[in-house]
């Protein structure tokens, strides 16, 4: 079975500082890995990816994320914090042997805020 | 806008009475997906389309639960006899992709469902 775990409910930063939001996995074979960031009573926006190569992905809006597979980790990170980033974020994964089906996995999201 | 769109956007509705939701995707995506998201939980999935095939429902989805995307374009979902535990945000989301390859779900900004 799949899972991801987003340890932390919530996340404050200033405003121009980095911003790191935690996110671990458990997959039987390859993990797929997303993030989405959710605006209040909005969809899901597609962040960024990560499904082979290069451990280090690049996203929208300025964020990235670093695949660790040592530490089952895919945290997502951006270099300096703007106002405008707080909002809800979530991980997701999908384990590439799961067979046909496509099921991905969402954490319970962190909540981002950017203090002014 | 060629997003997935999703209407309505607000449905309040008695329990008891029967509910429809519609979703139409991003026009070459031939994989549909259904979720449901309650306040501090990220989306569960509920089913999944390909093309007109539906291939996949959670157990979440009991029998009171029907979902169809008869042409393999839009989807409807509905919920009959509503109960105040179906009151939720209802996501749709689609994509286009390889089979076996993390494929990114696109999110329609959701139908969020009040059972009184």
């Amino acid at each position: 079975a799949q899972s991801v775990a987003q340890p932390e409910d919530q996340v404050n930063v200033a405003e121009g500082n980095p911003l790191t939001v935690k996110c671990t996995y458990s997959v039987s074979g390859n993990p797929y890995l997303f993030w989405y960031v959710q605006y209040p009573n909005r969809g899901l926006q597609f962040l960024l990816k990560y499904i082979t190569g290069d451990n280090l992905v690049k996203g929208s809006y300025g964020f990235e994320a670093e695949f660790n597979k040592s530490q089952t980790s895919f945290h997502l990170k951006k270099p300096s914090a703007l106002v405008s980033d707080s909002a809800l974020y979530f991980c997701a994964v999908r384990d590439s042997v799961s067979g046909g089906y496509q099921k991905v996995t969402f954490g319970t999201g962190t909540k981002l805020q950017v203090i002014p | 806008d060629t997003g997935v769109s999703q209407d309505p956007r607000h449905k309040i509705t008695k329990r008891g009475q029967n509910v429809t939701f519609r979703c139409d995707p991003i026009s070459e995506h031939n994989r549909l997906y259904w979720y449901r998201q309650t306040l501090g939980q990220g989306p569960e999935f509920l089913t999944y389309f390909q093309n007109e095939a539906q291939l996949e429902k959670s157990r979440l989805l009991s029998d009171r639960f029907s979902a169809e995307r008869p042409k393999g374009s839009f989807s409807t979902l509905e919920i009959q006899r509503t109960e105040q535990g179906d009151s939720a945000m209802y996501l749709c989301a689609s994509s286009q992709g390889l089979a076996g390859v993390g494929d990114t779900q696109y999110f329609g900004p959701g139908t969020r469902l009040t059972v009184l």
